[in-house]
This record gives structure tokens, sequence and C-alpha cells, in this order.
């Protein structure tokens, strides 16, 4: 059993379309994240949401809408997209009680706007 | 403003050979300094972590090299096999309990290749 999962994996959309991503986790974790992986394979935080609540929100354009409607599930909606959102993003999740905030990822949804 | 460096960009080991990646962190308030695997299509997986009270931990292969003065840490594959030839991450977030208002802050990736 995958413990992230995302679909879908692959995503090629033109600019302005609006476009969602969606993640489950069966790992029983209260908190979840979005990470954005660049082309260069920088790896960043967009957002966090700790029992379905808002708790990271790494300064991404609004466009970006995160939502999470339980504990298992965070999907990622974006508005309007640009080239510049090219990239693999990765949903994650860790318990949050736990020290050391072990993130488990999924294995990415690589989207490419043209 | 990159808070983690990461050295260096890429690293070609012969198999067999002891694979050395370097990270350098500025704040002091980290806590957590993990590393994580990642091979090509798939998401990075944490391979070891370290907490700044100790200098060392090793997990077979793997070693993490903490030096708390001079805010730098290191990991150190021994034996270095094929099958280790992915990206490395070096990673750091702050707060003992990690939990959901922390943060894990990645280092560039390294790309390592193991050549047979």
């Amino acid at each position: 059993d995958t413990a992230v999962s995302q679909t879908p994996k692959y995503l090629v959309t033109q600019m302005g379309n609006d476009k969602s991503i969606k993640c489950e986790q069966n790992l029983g974790h209260d908190t979840m994240y979005w990470y954005k992986q660049d082309s260069k394979k920088f790896l960043k935080i967009m957002f966090s949401y700790n029992n379905k609540e808002l708790i990271i929100n790494e300064t991404v354009p609004n466009r970006f809408s995160p939502k999470s409607p339980d504990k298992a599930h965070l999907n990622l909606h974006i508005n309007s997209l640009e080239l510049g959102d090219s990239a693999v993003y990765f949903c994650a999740s860790s318990q949050g009680e736990v020290w050391g905030n072990t993130i488990y990822f999924g294995e990415g949804s690589w989207l490419t706007v043209v | 403003q990159q808070q983690v460096k990461q050295s260096p960009q890429s690293l070609i080991v012969q198999k067999g050979g002891i694979s050395i990646i370097n990270c350098a962190y500025e704040n002091t308030a980290f806590d957590y300094f993990p590393w994580y695997q990642q091979f090509p299509g798939k998401g990075p997986a944490l391979l070891i972590a370290i907490r700044p009270d100790v200098s060392e931990k090793k997990e077979g292969r793997f070693t993490i090299s903490f030096n708390k003065s001079a805010k730098q840490f290191s990991l150190h594959i021994m034996d270095s096999q094929p099958g280790d030839s992915a990206t490395y991450f070096c990673a750091a977030s702050k707060g003992r309990y990690g939990g959901a208002t922390n943060k894990l802050i990645f280092g560039t990736g390294t790309l390592l290749a193991v050549q047979p």
C-alpha cells in the first residue's frame, strides 16, 4: 500500500488554466504538506496543515489554494497557471507529535505548463 | 537567502569508495538535521537524521558527522554501491518536537553517481 499517494502523476496544461492535484495518506498522520521541487531540484515547502488547519503558508501566490477536507487528504488547486508553475509538486505527511518530524513524501506530480 | 548550503553539487565515486557530502547552516535554532535520499521519479525518503547533542550517528553504511561549533554536518557513505546512486538532500528544522509549526529547510542537493 502506498503511504502517501497523489494524483495525477503527470499533468500538462496550458497557461491560464486551473488544475488540481489530489493527495491522500494512509499513515494516520495529523500533518500534511505540499512541497515544490523546481527544475534545479530545489525543494521548498509551500503549505502545511495540521488536523485540517493551515499552519504554514510560505508566501505562495494566492493562485495556489490548498484544501484539506480531513486529516488524510490535502489537495492543491492552482488557478491561472503560469509557465513558472512548472515543477514537481510533492505531497507529504508526518505525525506532528513525534520529535524529529520525519516527513514521508509521495512520488510527486509533474506539472508542465505550456 | 539559502539557510542550508550543500556541497558538492555532484559527486562521482567508484564502487567501494567513500562518498562525502557536506552541509552548513546559519540558524543556530536548528535542532534536527535529516538527510533525504531521492531516486529519479520518486519522492525524497528519510535516510538518517541527527540532533545537535551528539557528534556522530551511524546506521549501517551511512554516518552523519555533526560539528555544532562550525555549524556543519556531513553524510558519509561507506563502501558506496551503484544502488546508492541518487540525489541526496540535507535539511534542517527547529523545534524539539517537530510538528506542524516546524518546517524542513532543504539544501540544494547532491547528485551521487557510484560507478561499478
